[in-house]
């Protein structure tokens, strides 16, 4: 079976553009969520959804940051504009319920110069 | 603030011994737990998850879960040193809400 598949595995930018990070879920799975890891903070959770619609963005940094699920079988995660601190590693897993594991993606790796 | 907290290390362990990792939970009303391992570089792995007081065992791993004590455990038995990675705990937060918090991890080191 496919895991969660995203994309692009590294992303390197100048500070200001636009970033876009995809991530395909486990098909048949309603649960999508995004987190960002760095080294000083850990992993944290920006946003989930449930059966494609936003529950809980209360993670998201703030408003350059805004993330979409147009259908089942993908999610997009926007940065505009793009900063340097945004730097880091950035993870999409998905799961079939609220009491299944989280399975997570190969994540991408973002850096903002 | 809802916490989940594990000691930073490294661990060090010799091959074949036995390594305990330690997690911490604030929320008493937390549901499920969940023990990763992340190697460097690469995406966190489910290991093992547990609900209920007691142990599960899964060949060489064993959780712990003490919800009276806020704690959970993961052992590693007959440690190799395929098993050094950074081990991440993620406590399911009180029902209503389908957010995981993760501590920031644990890395083991299992010495040849």
């Amino acid at each position: 079976d496919a895991g969660v598949i995203q994309s692009p595995r590294h992303e390197v930018t100048e500070m200001g553009q636009e970033v876009t990070l995809r991530c395909k879920p486990i098909s048949g799975h309603d649960y999508l969520f995004w987190y960002r890891q760095t080294m000083m903070r850990g992993l944290e959770l920006l946003i989930y959804f449930n059966n494609n619609v936003p529950i809980d963005d209360s993670g998201m940094p703030e408003d350059r940051f805004s993330a979409k699920m147009p259908n089942a079988s993908f999610s997009t995660l926007k940065i505009q504009p793009s900063e340097p601190r945004d730097s880091a590693v950035y993870f999409c897993a998905s799961s079939h319920n609220s009491n299944q594991p989280q399975h997570f993606g190969d994540g991408t790796r973002l850096s903002i110069l | 603030q809802k916490e989940v907290e594990q000691n930073s290390g490294p661990l060090s362990v010799p091959e074949g011994a036995i390594a305990s990792l330690n997690c911490t939970y604030s929320d008493r009303g937390s549901q499920s737990f969940f023990w990763y391992r992340q190697y460097s570089g690469k995406s966190p792995e489910l290991i093992m998850f547990i609900y209920s007081n007691g142990d599960k065992e899964d060949g060489r791993f064993t959780a712990q879960l003490n919800k009276a004590s806020q704690y959970v455990s993961l052992l590693i038995r007959d440690s190799q040193p395929s098993d050094s990675a950074t081990y991440l705990c993620a406590v399911r937060l009180a029902p209503g809400t389908y957010k995981y918090i993760f501590g920031t991890g644990t890395r083991l080191k299992v010495l040849a």
